[in-house]
């Protein structure tokens, strides 16, 4: 069965500090990879995506993420954090050929970013 | 353009009984899909419904069940509660089925089974 790991539970940085978050799935096939992020008391949403192509993908507010298809990674970045990207990030995986719908996710068990003003 | 919205905000239910959780699609979306989050979790697919109609099924038993409407608002039933069905359900609608349609999610239901 394909499963995603957030290697961090919980990351705290002080403001300007770069981040990096990571995230390792396990799925030999085609894969989507995404990144959500949750601000407190709001909903999920999309930070970015990656389906094919460039295998660094820039998403809003200044993230990034690399596939990097030997290690089965696909680790969120960004160079300068602040105070307002405090929130929990969760990667997910969508795997092309997995059974069910295609647009199923499996999301990893996400990772707490506190950003210290 | 209205978000997902979905009904109640929390549910309090006793092990054994049954439990209806609402969903309702932003506008122009005919996709529905419900996760459940446990606590320090992430969230996990339960079901997907595609024009009222399931389209892909996660690792959860039969008595997790879905509806999918005309208007394509949703509804999730769960009998039988359990113990560990305590969790943030979470409904997200799609413009489509496929893994390209970006999935939008609502603020969830937070149901606690004693």
């Amino acid at each position: 069965a394909q499963s995603v790991s957030q290697h961090n539970h919980h990351v705290i940085l002080s403001e300007a500090a770069s981040l990096e978050l990571g995230c390792n799935y396990s799925y030999g096939g085609t894969v989507n990879l995404f990144w959500y992020v949750q601000y407190p008391g709001q909903h999920l949403q999309l930070l970015l995506k990656y389906f094919s192509g460039d295998p660094l993908v820039k998403g809003i507010k200044g993230f990034e993420a690399e596939f990097i298809k030997s290690k089965f990674s696909f680790n969120l970045r960004k160079p300068s954090v602040q105070w307002s990207d405090t929130a929990e990030y969760f990667c997910a995986v969508n795997a092309r050929n997995y059974g069910g719908s295609q647009g199923n996710l499996i999301f990893g068990k996400g990772t707490k970013l506190s950003v210290k003003p | 353009e209205t978000g997902v919205t979905q009904s109640p905000t929390h549910l309090i239910k006793t092990r054994g009984q049954q439990v209806t959780l609402r969903c309702s699609s932003q506008s122009g979306h005919n996709t529905v899909s419900w996760y459940q989050q446990a606590l320090g979790q992430g969230p996990q697919f339960i079901f997907q419904y595609y024009r009222e109609e399931e389209n892909g099924r996660g690792n959860f038993p039969p008595r997790f069940s879905g509806l999918q409407f005309p208007n394509y608002s949703s509804e999730l039933n769960v009998n039988a509660l359990e113990l560990d069905d305590s969790a943030l359900y979470l409904c997200a609608s799609s413009r489509g089925s496929k893994a390209y349609n970006e999935q939008f999610f609502g603020p969830g239901t937070r149901l606690t089974v004693l």
